[in-house]
């Protein structure tokens, strides 16, 4: 089991540029998350998947922000245009919604918007 | 508003000594907390859970406490070893019973000398 795999795994871009953020969930996972922590807010909830279909993005912060799940086995996190304010580490993370089961998280994008 | 609160941001304890970690929260309706570790450069790790309607549940060297009266929890590491050095982070679903949007504390940096 490969766990999550998220790439790349650091962005440096200007403001203005799109910025697309790629996240491999673990096989035989029907949740999504995408997640962004920074020192002011700590780790907080994007936007949720569940068999692909988003069902609660209240978490994202603008319609800069926006998250695709195409299919089983892919998302993405696309930021459009890029702002400074925009630097974090965002992490993907999957589960199997059955009962209490855990987050897996990825080993997280460190986006830097200068 | 911050629901799961982690008031101290680091805590350093000699190897083979106790460890002790503590949350506080503020929603009464949290009915299931769970504890994560993060390592520098990798996503967090899910490491102990444990529901309201228990008030300890022990994994090994690790131990969490809930106290729902004073809406408190704690995890205990007993004993320390260097290689718990990390960050922990408590939470709780937003939605009862399971993980979704959890609502994450800032974390405890834990620092083990040898």
């Amino acid at each position: 089991d490969a766990g999550v795999i998220q790439s790349p795994r650091h962005e440096v871009t200007e403001m203005g540029q799109e910025v697309t953020l790629r996240c491999k969930p673990i096989s035989g996972h029907n949740s999504l998350f995408w997640y962004r922590q920074t020192m002011m807010r700590g780790l907080e909830l994007l936007i949720y998947f569940n068999n692909n279909v988003p069902i609660d993005d209240s978490g994202m912060p603008e319609d800069r922000f926006s998250a695709k799940m195409p299919n089983a086995s892919f998302s993405t996190l696309k930021i459009q245009p890029s702002e400074p304010r925009d630097s974090a580490v965002y992490f993907c993370a999957s589960t199997l919604m059955l009962g209490n089961s855990p987050l897996h998280f990825g080993n997280g994008t460190r986006l830097t918007v200068t | 508003d911050q629901q799961v609160k982690q008031n101290s941001p680091s805590l350093s304890v000699q190897e083979g000594r106790i460890s002790i970690l503590n949350c506080d929260y503020t929603n009464s309706m949290f009915d299931y907390f769970l504890w994560y570790k993060k390592y520098p450069a990798e996503g967090p790790t899910f490491l102990i859970s444990i529901s309201s309607i228990k008030d300890k549940n022990e994994d090994g060297r690790f131990t969490v406490f809930l106290n729902k009266s004073a809406k408190h929890l704690s995890l205990h590491i007993v004993p320390s070893q260097p290689g718990d050095s990390a960050v922990y982070f408590c939470a709780a679903p937003n939605s009862g019973g399971s993980n979704y949007k959890l609502t994450f504390g800032k974390g405890t940096l834990l620092t083990v000398n040898p």
